[in-house]
């Protein structure tokens, strides 16, 4: 079956240490997308993939890092820059860019700082 | 900007309650409106959607209808179930540009048997 993968679902993390959070799909998307979750403040956009070897900023991309060298990965590295990393991240796919046309998500990674 | 407002949960009913969580919005264009559900430890799953005036979308017994005049999409349900406890989460995406998925802050739904 198609989908998305993230991994892993669970993930702690020192102070100080950059942590990277996979996200693979299966879906033949171009688009990719990650968001991030925090309780009561709904899903706010990191950063975005249109195409391999593209991405934008999206709203909070400050303390994280992309790269999309192939068309099913966009791995999300969260940096020791972002001050408040404790959160819920869900990452997404769309194959087609008309509005329409909804997003895919993942199951999601749950990062704590320990 | 484009921004979606929902009313604050949590919303708690007993099953087999009427069930309705209020989303509206603000958008450049003519946006495609969607309702995504969130199961506990979750990722999102696509619910309804609807895509352009008077359209309704419908799914699982729940419906919405894209109301541009009071630039609307409310969720409802005839008859919630206890299945039903999950965060909703209305969403847009505009048709001016490339665009993305814009969320409202999301409802808590409780259902009790």
């Amino acid at each position: 079956d198609g989908g998305i993968t993230q991994s892993p679902k669970y993930l702690f993390r020192k102070e100080g240490q950059n942590v990277t959070l996979s996200c693979e799909q299966n879906l033949n998307h171009d688009a990719m997308y990650w968001y991030r979750q925090d309780p009561g403040q709904g899903l706010r956009l990191i950063y975005y993939s249109q195409i391999v070897n593209d991405f934008q900023k999206g709203d909070i991309a400050e303390g994280y890092s992309v790269s999309r060298e192939k068309k099913e990965s966009f791995p999300l590295t969260v940096t020791s820059a972002q001050k408040n990393p404790t959160a819920f991240y869900l990452c997404a796919s769309r194959g087609d860019s008309r509005p329409n046309y909804g997003y895919t998500f993942g199951s999601g990674t749950r990062l704590t700082v320990v | 900007g484009n921004s979606v407002t929902q009313m604050e949960g949590p919303v708690t009913l007993s099953e087999e309650a009427f069930l309705t969580i209020n989303c509206t919005y603000t958008a450049t264009g003519y946006p495609s409106l969607f309702w995504y559900v969130q199961y506990p430890g979750e990722g999102l799953q696509l619910l309804l959607k609807a895509t352009k005036a008077d359209d309704k979308g419908s799914n699982k017994g729940f419906e919405a209808t894209y109301r541009k005049e009071t630039t609307s999409f409310h969720l409802e349900k005839g008859s919630v179930q206890v299945s039903d406890s999950a965060v909703y989460f209305c969403a847009l995406i505009s048709n001016s540009g490339y665009s993305t998925l814009t969320f409202g802050k999301g409802t808590m739904l409780l259902v009790s048997p």
